[in-house]
């Protein structure tokens, strides 16, 4: 079945350094493809998306681009900062069928001042 | 516009007991679903709801689990009853529509501890 893999955290940061959060999936068809953000002690929000082969989603500086060739879809920021310190959930949505969201487990990113 | 939202927020019951969550979707979505993240592993697909219609329970892990949405407002995830295995913060999310461009907003969650 469909099943997205993200890499293990906690990744830890300082203020202003660059952040990558690798994210593969496995997919029968053409999913879209996103990246939800639980900061503490709030819910799911979306931070970005992208539904179609080489769409780069962005938001707040993050940015990811959908590679089909290898089924990836890394979240990266150039300059990270304390207030970015939330747990990213990398996410596929199906195309056919009920077109359910399948989650990765989550990346706890941490950034110190 | 007011979000999802879900209610309580947080929930402390007893092994054997019940606890009823409920969900207010995002007005005008047809679509509502509820996921769950136990012990820290990935978010979990339960189910899905297109108005009051049940279109994919594939998720929901037992018959101690009820969900129900009459009239196709407001959602009820019923636990009855409740195991420890059962803790973790349980979703809801809706969407306008069911493609999958489309986005699903999420609540912020109810907590749920059994001890």
């Amino acid at each position: 079945g469909n099943s997205v893999t993200q890499m293990e955290g906690p990744v830890t940061l300082s203020e202003e350094a660059f952040l990558t959060i690798n994210c593969t999936y496995t997919a029968t068809g053409y999913p879209s493809l996103f990246w939800y953000v639980q900061y503490p002690g709030e819910g799911l929000q979306l931070l970005l998306k992208a539904t179609k082969a080489d769409d780069k989603g962005s938001n707040k500086g993050f940015e990811a681009t959908y590679r089909k060739e290898t089924t990836s879809f890394h979240l990266e920021k150039g300059s990270v900062q304390v207030s970015d310190s939330a747990v990213y959930f990398c996410a596929l949505r199906e195309n056919t069928g009920f077109q359910k969201l399948v989650f990765g487990t989550g990346t706890r990113l941490l950034v110190s001042p | 516009e007011a979000g999802v939202t879900q209610f309580p927020s947080h929930s402390v019951i007893e092994k054997g007991q019940t606890v009823t969550l409920r969900c207010d979707p995002i007005s005008g979505h047809d679509n509502l679903y509820w996921y769950r993240r136990v012990m820290g592993k990935e978010i979990k697909f339960l189910l899905h709801f297109v108005k009051e219609s049940k279109q994919d329970e594939s998720g929901m892990p037992n018959n101690r689990f009820l969900a129900e949405r009459t009239g196709g407002t407001y959602s009820t995830l019923k636990v009855q009853p409740a195991e420890l295995e059962d803790s973790g913060v349980y979703f809801c999310a809706s969407s306008l529509e069911g493609g999958s461009g489309n986005t699903i907003y999420f609540g912020e969650g109810s907590w749920l501890t059994v001890v």
